[in-house]
C-alpha cells in the first residue's frame, strides 16, 4: 500500500456528463499527477499540480481540468464525457520530482 | 519526441524459469527509468528505480539495467513464481519535466505453475 487514495473506485456515466475524480496524496507529498489508462494500453499523462498549480499538461483538451488544495489533495473533472474517456484513472503522489507513488485507481465508463 | 515501446507484449513461461522484459526508448536524454508491476484493474506498484548515471538496480529477485545509449532497458527476473504473473511496464522521465512518466504499453506475464 502507497498510502495514495482515491475515490470513488468505479463510475458509471453517460455521455455529456461531467465528472470528479478525487485523491488523497501519502503524507508529506507535495505534488500530485494524473494519468488516462486505457484498456490494454500503458498510462498517459494528464496533467501535475505542485503546490496548488498546474505544472505541465500532457495532450488532453480542455474539459479535462484540475485542482490541488491546500492540503495537497487533488481533483480531476472531466466536461462533456466523450465514449472514448472510458479509462482507468490513476493519481500519484510525490515529493517534488521525486519518485511517483501511485494510488489504485478510479475505473470510469462512459456510456 | 520520446516513445517507450516493450516487447513482447505478453509472455507465458513455467514456474521457475529466468526470463527478461525488454523496453525500448527513442530519447537517450532521460532523468530516469523507472520498472512497475499492475496486477489486473489495480494500481502501479513501482519495482525499480535507475537514475540516468546508474546501470542497474536489484531487489530480490529483480534486477534492472539501463544502457542509455542504446535507449534500452531490461528488467531480469529470476526464478520465477506463480504470483509474478502481471502486467510489468516501465517508464521515462525527462530532463526538464522530470514530472512526467512516460509509459510504454507494457508486457503482460503468465507464470504457470
Amino acid at each position: 500500500e502507497t498510502g495514495v487514495t482515491q475515490s470513488p473506485t468505479h463510475l458509471i456515466k453517460t455521455r455529456g456528463q461531467q465528472v470528479t475524480l478525487r485523491c488523497s496524496s501519502q503524507s508529506g507529498h507535495n505534488t500530485v499527477s494524473w494519468y488516462q489508462q486505457a484498456l490494454g494500453q500503458g498510462p498517459q499523462f494528464i496533467f501535475q499540480y505542485y503546490r496548488e498549480e498546474e505544472n505541465g499538461r500532457g495532450n488532453f483538451p480542455p474539459r479535462f481540468s484540475g485542482l490541488q488544495f491546500p492540503n495537497y489533495s487533488s481533483e480531476l473533472n472531466v466536461n462533456a464525457l466523450e465514449l472514448d474517456d472510458s479509462a482507468l484513472y490513476l493519481c500519484a503522489s510525490s515529493f517534488q520530482t521525486d519518485t511517483q507513488y501511485f494510488g489504485p485507481g478510479t475505473r470510469l465508463t462512459v456510456l | 519526441k520520446q516513445e517507450v515501446t516493450q516487447i513482447p507484449a505478453a509472455l507465458s513461461v513455467p514456474e521457475g524459469e529466468n526470463l527478461v522484459l525488454n523496453c525500448s526508448f527513442t530519447d537517450s536524454a532521460i532523468y530516469n527509468l523507472q520498472w512497475f508491476r499492475q496486477d489486473p484493474g489495480k494500481g502501479l506498484t513501482s519495482l525499480l528505480l535507475i537514475q540516468s548515471s546508474q546501470r542497474e538496480q536489484t531487489s530480490g529477485r529483480l534486477n534492472a539495467s539501463l544502457d542509455k545509449s542504446s535507449g534500452r532497458s531490461t528488467l531480469y527476473i529470476a526464478a520465477s513464481q506463480p504470483g509474478d504473473s502481471a502486467t510489468y511496464l516501465c517508464a521515462v522521465s525527462i530532463p526538464g519535466n522530470t514530472g512526467k512518466l512516460i509509459f510504454g504499453q507494457g508486457t503482460t506475464l503468465q507464470v504457470k505453475p
